[in-house]
């Protein structure tokens, strides 16, 4: 089945720094990618959408100047949370969308947990 | 709609039995639903799906059931082994929506060996 990375898995980061996290389509193009946001014994849940080569659609409530996301090309979006705090802190999770077959498949990354001290 | 909750009811089976794991949807739009396992520390793993058009739909040692007349969706996992053991989640998508996910709540399935 088709595979979607995440770097890195887990960072440690000081309040105040900015903090980049990647996800890849490893073997397929993915022309839309989802980023959710997961605390603990929570569900997921759905942050922004990711075109590529055009804005992201942000859900209510996520601030899009914190939560940078950049789509830049088919097999890659990136998540960059600026000026983070502790409120930050959570699992970070991507999906890669893949039409295949007549329909649309989601294939989740393995998430990046980030702590911000 | 979306479902978050501060803690996950948990079920917990002995090992070899079946388990069953229900979910609730809101919205009757939703044409589309998936299972998904999530263990500690990883993404989400899918498990099995099932199309509106449908009521049932078995997999390997697991069954998905969809009850739209009250909007109710259940897993039904056969002889549940010790790997079982993680948070699992349904999801849905509306027609039309580009696979856009909405989860539900999720619930821990623990199992006594």
């Amino acid at each position: 089945g088709a595979v979607v990375s995440q770097h890195p898995s887990w960072v440690i980061c000081k309040s105040g720094t900015s903090v980049k996290i990647e996800c890849r389509s490893l073997d397929f193009q993915a022309t839309t990618m989802f980023w959710y946001r997961q605390f603990p014994k929570q569900s997921l849940m759905l942050m922004a959408t990711s075109n590529e080569g055009s804005k992201a659609t942000y859900e209510q409530g996520v601030e899009k100047d914190k939560f940078l996301i950049n789509h830049a090309s088919l097999t890659l979006s990136t998540l960059t949370v600026t000026s983070a705090h502790p409120e930050d802190s959570s699992f970070y999770i991507c999906s890669a969308r893949d039409y295949s077959a007549g329909h649309y498949e989601q294939y989740f990354g393995p998430g990046t947990r980030l702590t911000v001290t | 709609g979306e479902s978050v909750g501060l803690h996950l009811p948990t079920l917990s089976v002995q090992e070899g039995d079946n388990s069953i794991i229900n979910c609730a949807y809101s919205n009757s739009a939703s044409d589309y639903f998936i299972w998904y396992k999530q263990e500690s520390g990883k993404g989400p793993q899918f498990i099995i799906d099932i199309r509106s058009n449908m009521d049932k739909r078995q997999g390997q040692r697991v069954t998905v059931l969809l009850n739209k007349t009250v909007k109710h969706l259940s897993l039904q996992i056969a002889a549940t082994q010790p790997g079982d053991s993680a948070v699992y989640f349904c999801a849905e998508t509306p027609r039309n929506a580009g696979n856009m996910l909405t989860f539900g709540g999720g619930t821990r399935l623990m199992v006594k060996p």
